[in-house]
């Protein structure tokens, strides 16, 4: 139980385009889920918090105009990535948020990877 | 962000013996500590979690001690295998509506273990 899963697993674009990624959480919902970046060989960085239903919340520094969220359902975010360019090049992992048992805990997607060229 | 301080950045261990890695983070708001193993081009996968109203949390081989006056944590892997070797995160988070809130990592621990 507990899957969590990602759309594409890799992309590749050009400078200036906008690429969208797909997170699911296969057999749960989730009010919520997040979005993290992770530089090669470095942490991850939360980036936003997703809820379904209403506006993403963005940690700082993080541009909510280029990274746009959207949680419209309770098993699906998507986070597209406009105007993208090199330095956007990174592993955008997403988390969803449930309650297994009594406890909560955060599941992980297996992360996209985009370069942009 | 609050930051989580994780050490040591590497860790050599020989089969069969224990890995130890530590966390200490600032923030006494946090309500929520869990670790992750991550392979290579992998995301992250959830190990074991506590929270501050117990010392000490067991599953498996894995271990977690806390120790909420000092503010630090860490991990026990006992029989420590090969199969092991992964990059560790400690993370915490506040909680709130019913779940932890986004995560604030620490830097990793990459750890391997030698047949």
């Amino acid at each position: 139980g507990a899957v969590v899963s990602q759309h594409p697993s890799r992309v590749i674009c050009k400078s200036g385009t906008s690429v969208k990624i797909e997170c699911r959480s296969l057999d749960f919902q989730a009010t919520t889920m997040f979005w993290y970046r992770q530089f090669p060989k470095q942490s991850l960085m939360l980036m936003a918090t997703s809820n379904e239903g209403s506006k993403a919340t963005y940690e700082q520094g993080v541009e909510k105009d280029k990274f746009l969220i959207n949680h419209a359902s309770l098993t699906l975010s998507t986070l597209t990535v406009t105007s993208a360019h090199p330095e956007d090049s990174s592993f955008y992992i997403c988390s969803a948020r449930t309650r297994l048992a009594g406890a909560y805990e955060q599941y992980f997607g297996p992360g996209t990877r985009l370069t942009v060229t | 962000q609050q930051q989580v301080k994780q050490s040591p950045q590497s860790l050599i261990v020989q089969k069969g013996g224990i890995s130890i890695i530590n966390c200490a983070y600032e923030n006494t708001a946090f309500d929520y500590f869990p670790w992750y193993q991550q392979f290579p081009g992998k995301g992250p996968a959830l190990l074991i979690a506590i929270r501050p109203d117990v010392s000490e949390k067991k599953e498996g081989r894995f271990t977690i001690s806390f120790n909420k006056s000092a503010k630090q944590f860490s991990l026990h892997i006992m029989d420590s295998q090969p199969g092991d070797s992964a990059t560790y995160f400690c993370a915490a988070s506040t909680v709130s509506g019913g779940g932890a809130d986004g995560l604030t990592f620490g830097k990793g621990t990459h750890l391997i273990i030698q047949p």
